[in-house]
């Protein structure tokens, strides 16, 4: 099937640790994004990507770095120097960036 | 700066009548507007979308309509139904946009 896969569902960060969120698509998508999701709230765009070995701060970025090493593969990590992490973290894909959104499940991180 | 705003957090609706969902935008440049839904610890999936070429389009129950000169827009679900109670968000991309802007989103519930 195609989409994409978000991977851990559940993460628990203890303090001073790094953490990755994994996400993965088969769509032949360019453009990846990571947003999150806090309680009550829209979805902000932490970072993003329009092509491999290329990306973009988006409205929240600090605290956070990713990479696009290959067209299937955004990873986010979650640093240590992000003060307040607990959110849903969602990553969506598109064809290009004016497109259609395609969102996986998401994963939701917990700080220990 | 919000460009894409949803003033109406929430919205109860019965079951069987017609859930109108409202969104604002400011920028003059967008020109492609998407609805999305969403379910507690889910993914958005697409619903609907409309081109700023044309004030209407309908997809089964689901019809978003357009006001250029108001920049405005709303979802309308007709009938509305139990499975429709969820987070909606809409989205707008065009000009220097190249990316979509989301809305805080409206949570509707659909009440038996």
């Amino acid at each position: 099937d195609g989409g994409i896969t978000q991977s851990p569902k559940y993460l628990f960060r203890k303090e001073g640790q790094n953490v990755t969120l994994s996400c993965e698509q088969n769509l032949n998508h360019d453009a990846m994004y990571w947003y999150r999701q806090d309680p009550g709230q829209g979805l902000r765009l932490i970072y993003y990507s329009q092509i491999v070995n290329d990306f973009q701060k988006g409205d929240i970025a600090e605290g956070y770095s990713v990479s696009r090493e290959k067209k299937e593969s955004f990873p986010l990590t979650v640093t240590s120097a992000q003060k307040n992490p607990t959110a849903f973290y969602l990553c969506a894909s598109s064809p290009r960036t004016r497109d259609i959104q395609y969102f996986g499940a998401g994963t939701r991180l917990s700080v220990l | 700066d919000q460009q894409v705003k949803q003033n109406s957090p929430s919205l109860s609706v019965q079951e069987g009548r017609i859930s109108i969902l409202n969104c604002d935008y400011t920028n003059s440049m967008f020109d492609y507007f998407l609805w999305y839904k969403k379910y507690p610890a889910e993914g958005p999936t697409f619903l609907i979308s409309i081109s700023s070429i044309k004030d209407k389009n309908e997809d089964g129950r689901f019809t978003v309509f357009l006001n250029k000169s108001a920049k405005h827009l709303s979802l309308h679900i007709v009938p509305s139904q139990p499975g429709d109670s969820a987070v909606y968000f809409c989205a707008a991309v065009g000009g220097t946009a190249s990316k979509l802007t989301f809305g805080t989103g409206t949570r509707l519930q659909v009440t038996l």
